[in-house]
């Protein structure tokens, strides 16, 4: 079945660093991928997205880049804030699950002044 | 404005007791869904539907129970069936095609006291 795997956390930064989460996944076909984002006692919101291979999505200065030879979608941004601090979760949407999503276990942020 | 609401935010539960978490969104879409959130694993999907009076059983749904009567509604009844209920509930929806993003409610914490 589909599964995702996310680099292991938590992840703790100064501000201003460089920030990656890695992101690898299994499914058949062309699955769409995620990133979300979830802020502490809050639901979860779409960061960004890309539906077919080598589409890079991008928002709030947050980019990933759907890399089917390598079966990545590794989250970058060049200079973390401080209100970047949140958790991390990559999901999926196979090609034949219209809309039911898998995720990966999520990556504690913490970013420090 | 349109969205996902959860109700209640916090929820105490006895032991033996069954609870009805409740979802409602106004964003007229087809597909809904329920997911569980444990510290370090991620979400779990616990059912969803994709159509009015149908609905599936996700990967964990032992304990659960749901019903979808109205386009608008999906609420979670958690059993004493269920052995570990305490966590954080979330319940999320989104169109029925391919491609498509889920958007997700604020949660229900939900404690066995």
């Amino acid at each position: 079945g589909d599964s995702v795997t996310q680099m292991e956390g938590p992840v703790t930064l100064s501000e201003e660093a460089f920030l990656t989460i890695n992101c690898t996944y299994t499914a058949t076909g062309y699955p769409s991928l995620f990133w979300y984002v979830q802020y502490p006692g809050e639901g979860l919101q779409l960061l960004l997205k890309a539906t077919k291979a080598d589409d890079k999505g991008s928002n709030k200065g947050f980019e990933a880049t759907y890399r089917k030879e390598t079966t990545s979608f590794h989250l970058e941004k060049g200079s973390v804030q401080v209100s970047d601090s949140a958790v991390y979760f990559c999901a999926l949407s196979g090609s034949s699950s219209y809309g039911k999503l898998t995720f990966g276990q999520g990556t504690i942020l913490t970013v420090h002044p | 404005d349109g969205g996902i609401t959860q109700s209640p935010k916090y929820l105490f539960r006895k032991e033996g007791q069954n609870v009805t978490l409740s979802c409602e969104q106004n964003l007229n879409h087809d597909a809904m869904y329920w997911y569980r959130q444990d510290p370090g694993q991620g979400l779990r999907l616990i059912y969803y539907s994709q159509i009015v009076n149908d609905f599936q059983k996700g990967d964990i749904a032992e304990g659960y129970s749901v019903s979808r009567e109205k386009k608008e509604s999906f609420p979670l009844t958690v059993t004493s069936a269920q052995k570990n209920p305490t966590a954080f509930y979330l319940c999320a929806s989104s169109n029925r095609g391919l491609n498509t993003e889920a958007f997700f409610g604020q949660g229900t914490r939900l404690t066995v006291v």
